[in-house]
């Protein structure tokens, strides 16, 4: 049981904005910046958002994230069928141990 | 291309010892600390462990402490994970990938490589 929470899973239909949360505390989200990042199965992560809400190059702007307090927020707009995938939320705590979201599965519908 | 190769999983009864390597291309080895992520079947992401790029700013995860221990060849551009002590929750992908410190984000990783403890 991560101590990062995760809605377990999402959906949307095509062309729809979904939003998934990422609730934390003080010691990891409150007090460092949050990392989101995508999965297929089968495949290694991918980071899609770092630094609460910069995307690194090749990752399309549907892709948004925001952080305030101890939580954290990914927003997917304009959704596409390739969207389906895992998405986890991470941080850093004040120990510098990585600390991961519990993940969450995101169906197009 | 950054390019992270892992290696070294397979079958290990419980008790065991493993020692994974991932073996890096592409960037200055040197400049990045380098972490391990694992993937229990059907689980989410696990933290497990980072080195610094000096090899300092070692961090363990309480449920592998005093078990695994990273290190990193600089010579090889390689880091490695030895494991010891093996549990059946240990059971799990193993991924490393690349840490950057400052901006605090693993950008980079490799395809993996499966660890299965049991009898």
């Amino acid at each position: 049981q991560s101590v990062v929470t995760q809605p377990p899973s999402a959906s949307g239909t095509p062309g729809q904005r979904v939003t998934i949360s990422c609730s934390g505390s003080s010691s990891n989200i409150g007090s460092n910046t949050v990392n989101w990042y995508q999965q297929f199965p089968g495949s290694a992560p991918k980071l899609l958002i770092y630094s609460n809400n910069q995307r690194p190059s090749g990752v399309p702007d549907r892709f948004s994230g925001s952080k305030s307090g101890t939580s954290a927020s990914l927003a997917i707009s304009g959704l596409q069928s390739e969207d389906e995938a895992d998405y986890y939320c991470a941080a850093w705590d004040a120990s510098l141990n990585g600390v991961f979201g519990g993940g969450t599965k995101l169906t197009i519908l | 291309e950054v390019q992270l190769l892992d290696s070294g999983g397979g079958l290990v009864q419980p008790g065991g010892s493993l020692r994974l390597s991932c073996a890096a291309s592409g960037f200055t080895f040197t400049s990045y600390s380098m972490s391990w992520v694992r993937q229990a079947p059907g689980r989410g992401l696990d933290w497990v462990s980072s080195i610094g790029d000096s090899g300092d700013r070692i961090n363990y995860a309480d449920s592998v402490k005093g078990r695994f221990t990273i290190s990193r060849d600089d010579s090889k551009n390689t880091v490695y994970l030895q494991m010891n002590s093996l549990r059946t929750e240990d059971t799990a992908i193993y991924y490393c990938a690349r840490y950057d410190f400052w901006r605090n984000y693993l950008d980079y990783w490799g395809q993996g490589t499966l660890v299965t403890v049991s009898s």
